[in-house]
């Protein structure tokens, strides 16, 4: 069984602060390394599709790391919103199509 | 722009009945999966098709099987159905050809409740 885990479970701040959370990922056979953000009510909607070690990502306000040798993933959010409320999945891509998620970190903006 | 579409949106069996969700990906995606997500759990990979050709296959039931059609669209066939099957169902498409690489685009779910 292939685990990805997801640090930590739900997360509260204010409006306006930065904030990050982990993912951590098997690093063997390793292919790629997705962030999707879901909001209440709607479906998984893809932030990021990273794939090289060292790999940075930026969307706006969000950013993601990739370390692929020791298999963690980081997502900061700078100046969050209370529209940054969301749960946020990681998945990663080793062996075989399909993708592995872990269980989020949900986020909590309150104004 | 299109969207991934599943159907129904909700759906109420009996146990022991049977049920069929259908899934129509992204035009020109080729490439279909589908997950479920049990109340307070994370998604679970059940099944995968590439070119209409079984691609992976995860943590589905024999009671469960699936198909990818001619136009690509996709069905979850589930008999006997029990109470622990009561979830929602994502399906998500993607470019078969950038493989893994590729984002997943997620449909709205179908939530199956069995009672």
């Amino acid at each position: 069984i292939l685990n990805v885990e997801q640090s930590p479970q739900s997360l509260h701040v204010q409006e306006g602060d930065s904030t990050n959370f982990t993912c951590s990922f098997p690093s063997s056979n390793f292919y790629a390394l997705h962030w999707y953000r879901w909001e209440t009510a709607k479906s998984p909607e893809a932030l990021f599709v990273m794939t090289l070690n060292g790999d940075e990502k930026k969307k706006g306000r969000i950013s993601a790391t990739l370390n692929t040798k020791e298999g963690y993933s980081y997502l900061y959010i700078k100046g969050s919103q209370p529209e940054d409320s969301a749960t946020y999945l990681c998945a990663s891509a080793n062996s075989g199509y399909a993708l592995n998620f872990g269980k989020g970190t949900s986020l909590l903006v309150t104004p | 722009a299109a969207g991934v579409i599943q159907s129904p949106r909700h759906l109420i069996k009996e146990k022991r009945e049977t049920a069929t969700l259908k899934c129509y990906p992204i035009p020109r995606h080729d490439t279909v999966y589908w997950y479920q997500q049990g109340p307070g759990q994370d998604p679970q990979f059940l099944i995968s098709f590439y070119e209409k050709m079984q691609s992976d296959k995860g943590s589905i039931p024999d009671r469960f099987s699936a198909q990818q059609f001619s136009d690509y669209h996709s069905e979850l066939n589930m008999s006997s159905l029990e109470l622990g099957d009561s979830a929602l169902y994502f399906c998500a498409s993607s470019s078969g050809q950038q493989g893994r690489n590729s984002p997943l685009h997620f449909g709205n779910g179908t939530r199956l409740t069995v009672t």
